[in-house]
């Protein structure tokens, strides 16, 4: 079965840190594009970054860029994601999710886990 | 960026009924090399995440129920659901996936 499972979210101080995880399993994440989408409470959806399948090239929002980094361990078949500099407008809960792929478009998100929330107060 | 608008923000229709909701874009998100709309509808129930519901503007993911359909080109986007059933309270985003940063609309949330 194909699924993803997010780990790592907490409550954290502004201008802490945080590693989120997003472990796969049922496929090899080398094969595919991954996103990072946070949904803060009771708001909609906002992509955050996302890594291809080389590894080699990722893009992030620009609320986040020079904050957030993405990578991924290919020996755990894992996502993660650091988060510095947080700031209380982070607060959210994080999905991972899996690129659709070359023929639809890798931009298309059509596995998600269930998230791992972050919240950022002091 | 592009900014999607979705309308109405919330949507109360009877089962059986017809529900529909529109996405606007900022700009086109029509790819004329290939005519192809990059738009896409998910559906999300409470206390779950997303779910890949159309792309294309139009093409059904694999599973999803034929009253579900899409409609539209340019800017101007329709998910329509032909006849409404208890399991499709949620609420409905458009994400347009012309450009980097792709982004999502504000949500429209269908209830019964």
């Amino acid at each position: 079965e194909v699924q993803l499972v997010e780990s790592g979210g907490g409550l954290v101080q502004p201008g802490g840190s945080l590693r989120l995880s997003c472990a796969a399993s049922g496929f090899t994440l080398s094969s595919y594009w991954m996103h990072w989408v946070r949904q803060a409470p009771g708001t909609g959806l906002v992509w955050v970054s996302r890594i291809d399948s080389d590894g080699t090239s990722t893009n992030y929002a620009g609320s986040v860029k020079g904050r957030f980094t993405i990578s991924r361990d290919t020996a755990k078949n894992t996502l993660h994601l650091q988060i510095n500099s947080l700031r209380a407008e982070d607060t959210a809960l994080y999905y991972c999710a899996r690129g659709a792929g070359y023929i639809k478009n890798w931009y298309l998100m059509d596995v998600w886990g269930k998230g791992t929330t972050v919240t950022v107060s002091s | 960026d592009i900014v999607m608008t979705q309308s109405p923000d919330s949507l109360a229709v009877s089962l059986g009924e017809r529900a529909t909701i529109n996405c606007k874009s900022s700009q086109s998100v029509l790819y004329n090399s290939n005519n192809k709309n990059f738009l896409a509808w998910y559906q999300q129930k409470p206390g779950l995440p997303p779910k890949l519901l159309i792309y294309w503007a139009s093409t059904r993911e694999s599973g999803v129920p034929d009253r579900f359909s899409g409609s539209g080109s340019g800017t101007d986007f329709t998910l329509t659901i032909s006849s409404l059933q208890a399991e499709d309270v949620a609420v409905y985003y458009c994400q347009q996936y012309y450009s980097t940063p792709c982004s999502f609309g504000q949500g429209t949330k269908l209830e019964i």
